[in-house]
C-alpha cells in the first residue's frame, strides 16, 4: 500500500530564505507526483506536476525534483515570501488512477 | 486549465438530513471523478472513485449506503451523505480526470480539483 510522507510537518521562516520540503513515497511505481498548495479553509492549488519519466519541473520561485527509484521528492521554494504562507501538499497519482496525498508541511514565512 | 467546480461551497445542516454535493467538469469530459474528505488538520483522503455509468468503488471503511454517489452523465457527479451526524462534518472535494481526445484514456493524464465543500451537520 502506497504510503506518503512529508518533513518537516511544520516550518517557520523569516522572508527571503530559500526553503526546501521534502516528500518521501514507498512504492515507486506511480504515474506522476503533484504539489499542491492549501490555504486554510480552501481548496488545492496545483503548484508542479512532474511525471514519472521526469526529473523535474520549474515555475517561477519554485523548483520540484523526483527521484522515483529512492522514493524521493523536494519542493524549493526561492526567496520565500508572507504569501507564501499556506500548507503544502504533496501527493502521488498510483495506478488506480487516484492520488494518495501526504499529511502536508504548514508554512508560515514571517514578514 | 480545466475547471471542477463543486456545489454548494458551504452546507449546514441538522443531524439526520441527508446533503447532496455535486461536482462538474465545467469544459471536459470526466468518465472518473474521486472523491476525497479531509478532517481538520488532516490531509485528504480517497473517500471513492465513480465511473460513469457503473457503480462507484469505495475504499475500506467508507459506507456505500452512507455516502451514495452517482456519476450518471460525463460531467457530473454526486455524493450524497445520507442522514448525516456530526462526525460527518468535513470537507469534501472531488477531482475529475480527463477523459482525452478522442475517448482514449491516457493514464498520466492531469486531474483538476474541485473548490471543496464544507460540511458542517449540527
Amino acid at each position: 500500500k502506497q504510503e506518503v510522507t512529508q518533513i518537516p510537518a511544520a516550518l517557520s521562516v523569516p522572508e527571503g530564505e530559500n526553503l526546501v520540503l521534502n516528500c518521501s513515497f514507498t512504492d515507486s511505481a506511480i504515474y506522476n507526483l503533484q504539489w499542491f498548495r492549501q490555504d486554510p479553509g480552501k481548496g488545492l492549488t496545483s503548484l508542479l506536476l512532474i511525471q514519472s519519466s521526469q526529473r523535474e519541473q520549474t515555475s517561477g520561485r519554485l523548483n520540484a525534483s523526483l527521484d522515483k527509484s529512492s522514493g524521493r521528492s523536494t519542493l524549493y521554494i526561492a526567496a520565500s515570501q508572507p504569501g507564501d504562507s499556506a500548507t503544502y501538499l504533496c501527493a502521488v497519482l498510483i495506478y488506480g488512477q487516484n492520488f494518495v496525498f501526504g499529511p502536508g508541511t504548514r508554512l508560515s514565512v514571517l514578514p | 486549465g480545466a475547471v471542477v467546480s463543486q456545489h454548494p461551497s458551504r452546507v449546514i445542516c441538522k443531524s439526520g438530513t441527508s446533503v447532496k454535493i455535486e461536482c462538474r467538469s465545467l469544459d471536459f469530459q470526466a468518465t472518473t471523478m474521486f472523491w476525497y474528505r479531509q478532517f481538520p488538520k488532516q490531509s485528504l483522503m480517497l473517500m471513492a472513485t465513480s465511473n460513469e455509468g457503473s457503480k462507484a468503488t469505495y475504499e475500506q471503511g467508507v459506507e456505500k449506503d452512507k455516502f451514495l454517489i452517482n456519476h450518471a452523465s460525463l460531467t457530473l457527479s454526486t455524493l450524497t451523505v445520507t442522514s448525516a451526524h456530526p462526525e460527518d462534518s468535513s470537507f469534501y472535494i472531488c477531482s475529475a480526470r480527463d477523459r482525452g481526445a478522442g475517448g482514449h484514456l491516457v493514464h498520466s493524464r492531469e486531474q483538476f480539483f474541485g473548490p471543496g465543500t464544507r460540511l458542517t451537520v449540527l
